[in-house]
C-alpha cells in the first residue's frame, strides 16, 4: 500500500546543532508540507512544495529549510536547533490543485535540550 | 491572520446519542473544509471532506456546510467510545495549505 513515512519517530538534540527530519511519500503525490504541531496552538504551517524544485515558506518558516530535489522526498532541516523548536512535526501530502485533502503522516516528536 | 475557531472542550456524550462539532472560520474566500481525527499521540486522520454548502453524509458522519455564515459542523451518530478523540477542523483559504483549528476534545461515556 502506497503510504507516508516520517522519520525518526522520534529524536532527542541539543541547541544549536541542525537536524533533519526525512519525509518519504509512495503515493506519487505532487504537493507535499510541513506542519508543527504544539498544545495551544494547533497545527501550523512550516513549509510546503508544490513540485520537484519547488518550495515555499508557512506560516512559520523561521529557522527551517526544506529542498524538493524528487516527488517522494521533503526533508525538513533546522539549521540551528533552538528550544522553542521542541515539538512534534508532521508531514502530509497531497495530489492534485491545493484544496485537495492532506493525508499525514505519523509525526516526529522532536526535544532540543 | 485567516483563524478557524472551534472550543476546545472537552465535549461529553453519552454513548449512541449524537456528538455535534462546531468550527468558525475567518477567510471569506475559503472553498474547501476538511473534518480530522486525531487520537492522543498519533497523526491526524481524514474523516470528511466538504465543498459546497448543505450536508455531506458518509456512515455515521455528517458534514455540514454554510459559507454565508462561515461555519462548518461535523456530525456523529450513533457515538461509540472508539469516536473519543480530538476533531481539528481544517479549512483551505485563500492562502497556501490549511489552516487549522485547535480541536474539540470528544469523550463518548459507555
Amino acid at each position: 500500500d502506497a503510504e507516508i513515512t516520517q522519520s525518526p519517530r522520534h529524536k532527542i538534540t541539543e541547541t544549536g546543532r541542525q537536524v533533519t527530519l526525512a519525509c518519504h511519500q509512495t503515493w506519487n503525490h505532487n504537493n507535499m508540507f510541513w506542519y508543527r504541531q504544539d498544545l495551544g496552538h494547533g497545527l501550523r504551517l512550516i513549509h510546503y512544495s508544490y513540485g520537484v524544485q519547488d518550495t515555499n515558506k508557512g506560516e512559520v518558516s523561521d529557522g527551517y529549510s526544506v529542498s524538493r530535489s524528487n516527488t517522494e522526498d521533503l526533508p525538513l532541516t533546522l539549521e540551528s536547533a533552538a528550544s522553542s523548536q521542541t515539538s512534534v512535526y508532521f508531514c502530509a501530502s497531497s495530489q492534485g490543485t491545493p484544496d485537495q485533502p492532506q493525508h499525514f503522516g505519523d509525526g516526529t516528536r522532536l526535544s532540543i535540550l | 491572520q485567516k483563524e478557524v475557531e472551534q472550543n476546545s472542550g472537552p465535549l461529553s456524550v453519552p454513548e449512541g446519542a449524537i456528538a455535534s462539532l462546531n468550527c468558525t472560520y475567518s477567510d471569506r474566500g475559503s472553498q474547501s473544509f476538511f473534518w480530522y481525527r486525531q487520537y492522543s499521540g498519533k497523526s491526524p486522520e481524514l474523516i470528511m471532506s466538504i465543498y459546497s454548502n448543505g450536508d455531506k453524509e458518509d456512515g455515521r458522519f455528517t458534514a455540514q456546510l454554510n459559507k454565508a455564515s462561515q461555519y462548518v459542523s461535523l456530525l456523529i451518530r450513533d457515538s461509540q467510545p472508539s469516536d473519543s478523540a480530538t476533531y481539528l477542523c481544517a479549512v483551505k483559504g485563500t492562502a497556501d495549505g490549511l489552516t487549522f483549528g485547535k480541536g474539540t476534545h470528544l469523550i463518548i461515556q459507555p
